[in-house]
């Protein structure tokens, strides 16, 4: 079963506004964190935002939060005043804290900032 | 070394020939990751090593694939025989190996291209 899901393969936002990304999960672990990654076209991951499971407040790293609705198994990334320089793939991953310590990914969001 | 360093950036290779990619992590980084990164998809994870534990092979696509790593440092992944749909970026990251956010460093990749 996809532990992973972003269901949005292409997104579009104008210059300087906000923009929701999708991700739901699924787990059966109690211990998890989510992850979102972004991957401009020069390949690199870099690494944005976390949430681990038992944080009530959500995530928040300067123009990015993640909006972390547990019962509902989501964690979506919302970039707020989008720049040209946000234009890349965004990965949505979760790590499960029994077992493998690996990342599983989703398949990406390509968001395009227009002018 | 500051980052992730995976050695070469690029690989270009017959069809049935055998290649070897080579990932340096950070230092102190206890755990070991290889992903792969077909065009256009998501990262699939391939191999973990972590210290002196034996190492979590399940991601692995077929026996033509194995990796080791050395003194708990340098990791080599190795395919045989190697095919068109091997053809991928494969990337690499490192950890300390705990629980929490940020702690996943990804090196550039190698992109593998078979001919």
């Amino acid at each position: 079963a996809q532990k992973i899901t972003q269901t949005q393969p292409g997104m579009f936002v104008q210059e300087k506004e906000a923009v929701t990304l999708d991700c739901t999960y699924d787990t059966s672990d109690q211990s998890y964190g989510l992850f979102w990654y972004k991957q401009p076209s020069s390949g690199e991951m870099i690494f944005l935002i976390y949430q681990g499971s038992y944080d009530e407040q959500n995530a928040t790293e300067g123009r990015y939060s993640l909006n972390f609705q547990k019962a509902r198994k989501s964690a979506n990334l919302v970039i707020s005043a989008s720049q040209l320089g946000d234009s890349a793939m965004y990965f949505c991953a979760m790590r499960e804290d029994t077992g493998r310590r690996a990342l599983t990914f989703g398949s990406g969001t390509r968001l395009q900032v227009q002018p | 070394g500051a980052g992730v360093s995976q050695s070469p950036s690029n690989k270009v290779t017959e069809k049935g020939k055998d290649v070897e990619l080579r990932c340096d992590p950070i230092s102190g980084h206890t755990a070991l990751y290889w992903y792969r990164q077909s065009l256009g998809q998501g990262l699939e994870f391939l191999i973990y090593f972590q210290g002196n534990s034996a190492p979590d092979k399940s991601g692995l696509p077929s026996d033509r694939f194995s990796a080791e790593r050395t003194g708990g440092s340098v990791s080599t992944l190795t395919i045989q025989r190697t095919q068109q749909e091997d053809s991928a970026v494969y990337l690499c990251a490192s950890s300390l190996g705990r629980t929490g956010g940020s702690g996943y460093t990804f090196g550039s990749g190698t992109r593998l291209t078979v001919v």
